[in-house]
């Protein structure tokens, strides 16, 4: 079993829509949560991290941690075509980044 | 400017050469990393440096050898290339290497074996 679990979809919705982007982890000694986001063919780079339980928002997003089921949550409300990448659940550990498979968004005009 | 820049950006080789991709980061950071990202895209960390030291050194086949002239340079010479080797490669930079820095990612290099 991989430490962090994505759905790797691909997952389609319309401009506008709310999406809702899993994680799953094994490893109760993860404090921090990161969601990065990777565009096609380029790095990923940090889109908002969270620590411990909780909700935090920034803009049109919304991390959410729920340490108890060890389950992470990221929503983006009124998607945009922009939004359309893939995106990484990473908790560090370490100094490392332990990374999911990533879920691919596609948001259609 | 780039932040953190490699070369090349595709690299087509047959297998049994040798090759080496080349990291540059302009933000002042201490802390350097490569990871490897396979077909099926997961990312996953091989080395990182700190201050041209070596502090992370994954499970990774002693063919892959990473070299830092200075804290701004993080090369990495891969040995007698296996078609298994082809991936995406990122080198990416953090502040201090703490495990809460952002860590800021190069545009990749993506290495095919022949």
């Amino acid at each position: 079993q991989k430490e962090v679990e994505q759905d790797p979809g691909p997952l389609s919705v319309p401009e506008g829509a709310i999406v809702s982007l899993n994680c799953t982890y094994s490893n109760s000694a993860f404090q921090y949560f990161m969601w990065y986001r990777q565009y096609s063919r380029k790095g990923p780079e940090l889109l908002m991290y969270t620590y411990s339980s909780g909700n935090k928002e920034d803009g049109r997003f919304t991390a959410q941690v729920d340490k108890s089921s060890k389950y992470i949550s990221l929503f983006i409300r009124d998607s945009q075509p922009s939004d359309s990448a893939t995106y990484l659940c990473a908790p560090p550990q370490g100094g490392k980044l332990i990374f999911g498979q990533g879920t691919e968004l596609s948001v259609k005009p | 400017d780039t932040a953190v820049s490699q070369t090349p950006k595709y690299l087509v080789t047959q297998m049994g050469n040798d090759k080496s991709i080349k990291c540059e980061q302009n933000l002042g950071h201490d802390t350097m990393y490569w990871y490897k990202q396979d077909s099926k895209k997961f990312l996953k960390i091989m080395f990182s440096y700190n201050n041209k030291e070596l502090i992370i050194n994954e499970t990774v086949p002693n063919r892959f050898s990473p070299k830092s002239p200075d804290k701004a340079h993080l090369n990495l010479h891969i040995n007698s290339l296996e078609l298994g080797d082809s991936a995406v490669y990122f080198c990416a930079s953090s502040q201090r290497g703490f495990t809460t820095d952002t860590q800021y990612f190069g545009p990749g290099t993506r290495l095919t074996v022949l």
